[in-house]
């Protein structure tokens, strides 16, 4: 069974400072996507990353594809408030049939 | 235009009883996907329907059932009700998309049914 891992699950930062979560899966694919959760709500797309070496932005998040190394990372870049939500990863291995979504990491941006 | 919608909001059912969860896919998406998320955990895969057919299915058992209606939108139905069935819900819809050369199908996930069973 596939199974797709992040980490960490827990992130505190300070903002203003840099960091960056991983997600690593363990059977072949190319197309991976990002998604933000704030407590309580739906799930919303960050990011579309459909090849190898694959890299795409959005203000200070920056989201990237290894599919060799099957990981998968999303850096945030001088963290504010605002981006603190509970960040997951899904692999696709069916052109979208079935979305595999990893564990999560709840990020909170500390003033 | 209207994302994807859900009703209901909030649902409290007892053991043992029935529930229908229903799904309006965005305009222009002919395919529903159905999860369960309990707390804390990432969304977990029910089922996808397509062309009013369940194209794919997750881990779940039979009590977890589905419909396609012919204008796309979709009903999630689970028997026999355990407290372990307490999760939100939420619905995705998609339609296939390609961008130099490679075709995918990112899923837009609805505001979600939350259920509680007591």
């Amino acid at each position: 069974e596939l199974k797709v891992e992040q980490n960490p699950l827990f992130l505190s930062m300070q903002e203003g400072k840099n960091y960056t979560i991983y997600c690593n899966y363990s059977t072949t694919s190319d197309r991976l996507y990002w998604y933000r959760q704030d407590p309580g709500k739906s799930l919303e797309s960050l990011f579309v990353l459909l090849s190898n070496g694959a890299v795409k932005q959005e203000g200070r998040l920056m989201a990237s594809l290894d599919t060799k190394a099957r990981l998968s990372t999303l850096h945030i870049t001088a963290a504010v408030h605002d981006l603190s939500a509970t960040y997951f990863c899904a692999v696709d291995i069916f052109t979208g049939n079935q979305f595999y979504f990893g564990t999560g990491t709840s990020l909170t941006v500390i003033p | 235009d209207a994302g994807v919608t859900q009703s209901p909001t909030h649902l409290i059912k007892t053991r043992g009883q029935q529930v229908t969860l229903r799904c309006s896919p965005k305009s222009g998406h002919d395919t529903v996907s159905w999860y369960q998320q309990a707390l804390g955990q990432g969304p977990q895969f029910i089922f996808q329907y397509y062309e009013e057919e369940e194209r794919q299915r997750g881990n779940f058992p039979d009590r977890f059932s589905g419909h396609q209606f012919p204008n796309y939108s979709s009903e999630l139905n689970v028997n026999a009700l355990l407290l372990g069935d307490s999760a939100l819900y939420l619905c995705a819809s998609s339609g296939g998309r390609a961008t130099s050369g490679v075709s995918y199908n990112e899923q837009f996930f609805g505001p979600g049914t939350r259920l509680t069973v007591l």
